[in-house]
């Protein structure tokens, strides 16, 4: 069954200095990761997707993430953080073998905090 | 812009009362989805619609019913209310196609009772 794995519940960052948030998965086939975060009292909004091609992708407000097949991660990253960056992040994979809803499969979730 | 509306982002309800939370996007997406969100479980896929009329469990369906009878708009049914159905609830919707990503809605937070 496929799953997705966010190691660090919180992750703090000084405004200014590179951030990166965790996510590892397991699927059967051939992923595709999404990254998405959520501000307070507010749903979801994409950031970036992995679908093939170029391990590292970038995507909106300055971030990327880089995909590693050999480790199963697909870490987000920003080279200078942002105090306005402080959000809930989520990993999601795409099993492509898979057809249904349940194809879809979100992390627990990472609260990043960057601090002035 | 794309757009994802559901039709409260409160809302206070007793235990055994029948809930309505409505989701409509303006997409023409064929796929629809009910999460709900609690801490430290991420989100958790309730039901989900691949059509009008057409409709999937997902992970935790039990209390929980569903109906789509617009191509639009994504009904989740809570009929009985309990109170460990608190939780925030999220609608998405996405286009076929495989490597499209889900668009949300800006959630409901319900409270039981």
């Amino acid at each position: 069954a496929q799953s997705v794995a966010q190691p660090e519940d919180q992750v703090n960052v000084a405004e200014g200095n590179p951030l990166t948030v965790k996510c590892t998965y397991s699927v059967s086939g051939n992923p595709y990761l999404f990254w998405y975060v959520q501000y307070p009292n507010r749903g979801l909004q994409f950031l970036l997707k992995y679908i093939t091609g170029d391990n590292l992708v970038k995507g909106s407000y300055g971030f990327e993430a880089e995909f590693n097949k050999s480790q199963t991660s697909f870490h987000l990253k920003k080279p200078s953080a942002l105090v306005s960056d402080s959000a809930l992040y989520f990993c999601a994979v795409r099993d492509r073998s898979l057809r249904g809803g349940q194809n879809f499969v979100f992390g627990p979730g990472t609260r990043l905090s960057v601090l002035p | 812009d794309v757009k994802v509306t559901q039709s409260s982002r409160y809302l206070v309800k007793r235990t055994g009362e029948k809930v309505f939370l409505e989701c409509v996007q303006d997409m023409d997406h064929e796929n629809m989805f009910w999460y709900r969100q609690d801490p430290g479980l991420g989100l958790r896929l309730i039901y989900f619609s691949y059509d009008v009329k057409m409709k999937e469990k997902g992970d935790i369906p039990e209390g929980y019913s569903v109906s789509r009878e617009k191509k639009e708009r994504f009904s989740l049914i809570l009929e009985s209310a309990s109170t460990n159905q608190t939780s925030m609830y999220l609608c998405a919707s996405r286009g076929t196609g495989v490597i499209n990503e889900q668009f949300f809605g800006p959630g409901t937070r319900l409270t039981v009772l």
